[in-house]
């Protein structure tokens, strides 16, 4: 099982709806999590982190968690045909001893103008 | 600088070459990440610094594979004989010091390929 997983998509959704993006990760004991926004042929971006289960809001971005389920979640408002990217969860695992972060491979977001 | 800086942008060479990719942290980053991503893949981790020194190498492929910083500031990735399988693109993180909280940030990554 991979550490931080995430369907590949492509994910479609018609400009203005909401984007719901999901990712579950096996490590109980980790604790922070992050969304990054990959452009085709660019670096990956950080748009969102979350450390505490809940929503975290940030303009037309919403990111959930929850540790009982080991589930993270990004919802994007108003969705843009700017919005079509490669979207990468990554958390920061314990048990491995890790220092860096693990990285889902990313759920590809297409918006439909 | 404004951000992290990674250089050459693009290297072609050829297989059995060694080469050498250069990343720069944002100024007071303590912490330093190199990964791969291979065409339509996710990240791969290879090895990370807390200032000059390197607590994980665990994700480095092989013995050709090595990196070093100075201080806490340029680290260069050395790839020695090359092979095909190497081709990839190669990004550069920093963050403020290392930690669970600490975000990162990317450079704009070095492509990689080897002929």
């Amino acid at each position: 099982q991979k550490e931080v997983e995430q369907n590949s998509g492509p994910l479609s959704v018609p400009e203005g709806a909401i984007a719901s993006l999901n990712c579950t990760y096996s490590d109980r004991g980790s604790q922070s999590f992050f969304w990054y926004r990959q452009y085709s042929g660019k670096s990956p971006e950080l748009i969102m982190s979350i450390y505490s289960n809940g929503d975290k809001e940030d303009g037309r971005f919403t990111a959930q968690l929850n540790k009982a389920s080991q589930y993270v979640s990004l919802l994007i408002r108003d969705s843009q045909p700017s919005d079509s990217a490669t979207y990468l969860c990554a958390g920061h695992p314990m048990d491995t001893g890790r220092r860096a972060l693990t990285f889902g491979s990313g759920t590809r977001l297409q918006v439909q103008p | 600088g404004a951000g992290v800086s990674q250089s050459p942008s693009n290297k072609v060479t050829e297989k059995g070459k060694d080469v050498e990719l250069r990343c720069d942290p944002i100024s007071g980053h303590t912490a330093l990440y190199w990964y791969r991503q291979r065409l339509g893949q996710g990240l791969e981790f290879l090895i990370y610094f807390q200032g000059n020194s390197a607590p994980d190498k665990s994700g480095l492929p092989s013995d050709r594979f090595s990196a070093e910083r100075t201080g806490e500031s340029v680290s260069t990735l050395t790839i020695q004989r090359t092979q095909q399988e190497d081709s990839a693109v190669y990004l550069c993180a920093s963050s403020i010091r290392q930690g669970v909280a600490q975000p990162q940030h990317f450079g704009d990554g070095t492509r990689l390929s080897i002929l």
